[in-house]
């Protein structure tokens, strides 16, 4: 089966720029994640969807970053304005129930913010 | 809240040496716990998971780790490191309330020296 698909890999960006990171689970699965790993921290849940709905995002930074699931499967993470804080890597991730079979997780956009 | 504590943000082993990684947990209900490894530049792979069945439990790369709820403990094991063994490891939990997610812990860099 194929993974989970990121894009792009890198985005170097200056700061107040706006950036946006796709995302494609993969097929059949419901849940979808967006976390935040910076730089010698463990990831940190954004948000979570639950088919197209939105079901946590309690840490979602709501100024700046929004993000959508189309129709259940694809989903986009935006950042407007980009701070130097926001430089990090930023995970997919995607479950078939969101329940304890484990996720599995794309390869991250690494996010440089100047 | 459940959460999980990685104890040594670095640790150093010689090739063919026992890898002992620690984990313990904070949960008020019984959890499910993960070890990801990821390696540079790429997403979180797992290692291995435990959802209340066998308190040992086996997964990818010869690793292992033991599920001991009286020292709230899920430690990683190695009986031998191999060069390739070297990258980061996360501990995680399944937030098991509502729609669950995982929390992840600060990481822990294995080195391996030949």
């Amino acid at each position: 089966e194929a993974g989970v698909a990121q894009s792009p890999r890198y985005k170097i960006i200056e700061k107040r720029q706006s950036v946006a990171f796709w995302c494609n689970p993969i097929s059949g699965h419901a849940t979808l994640y967006w976390y935040q790993q910076i730089l010698g921290q463990g990831p940190k849940l954004l948000i979570q969807f639950q088919n197209n709905g939105v079901v946590d995002d309690s840490q979602l930074p709501k100024d700046r970053f929004s993000a959508e699931r189309l129709k259940g499967v694809d989903s986009t993470l935006k950042i407007q304005p980009a701070k130097l804080e926001d430089s990090a890597v930023y995970l997919c991730a995607s479950s078939p129930t969101g329940g304890p079979r484990g996720y599995t997780f794309g390869s991250g956009t690494r996010l440089t913010v100047v | 809240a459940q959460s999980v504590t990685q104890l040594g943000s670095h640790v150093s082993v010689s090739e063919g040496a026992l890898v002992l990684l620690r984990c313990n947990y904070s949960s008020s209900v019984p959890p499910y716990l993960f070890w990801y490894v990821q390696y540079p530049n790429q997403g979180l792979q797992l290692l291995l998971k435990y959802t209340s069945a066998a308190t040992l439990v086996k997964g990818i790369n010869g690793f292992e780790a033991e599920f001991k709820k009286s020292e709230t403990s899920f430690h990683l094991t190695k009986p031998s490191a191999h060069m390739s063994d070297a990258a980061e490891y996360f501990c995680a939990v399944n937030m098991n309330t509502g729609f669950q997610k995982l929390v992840f812990g600060t990481g822990t860099r294995l080195l391996v020296s030949p």
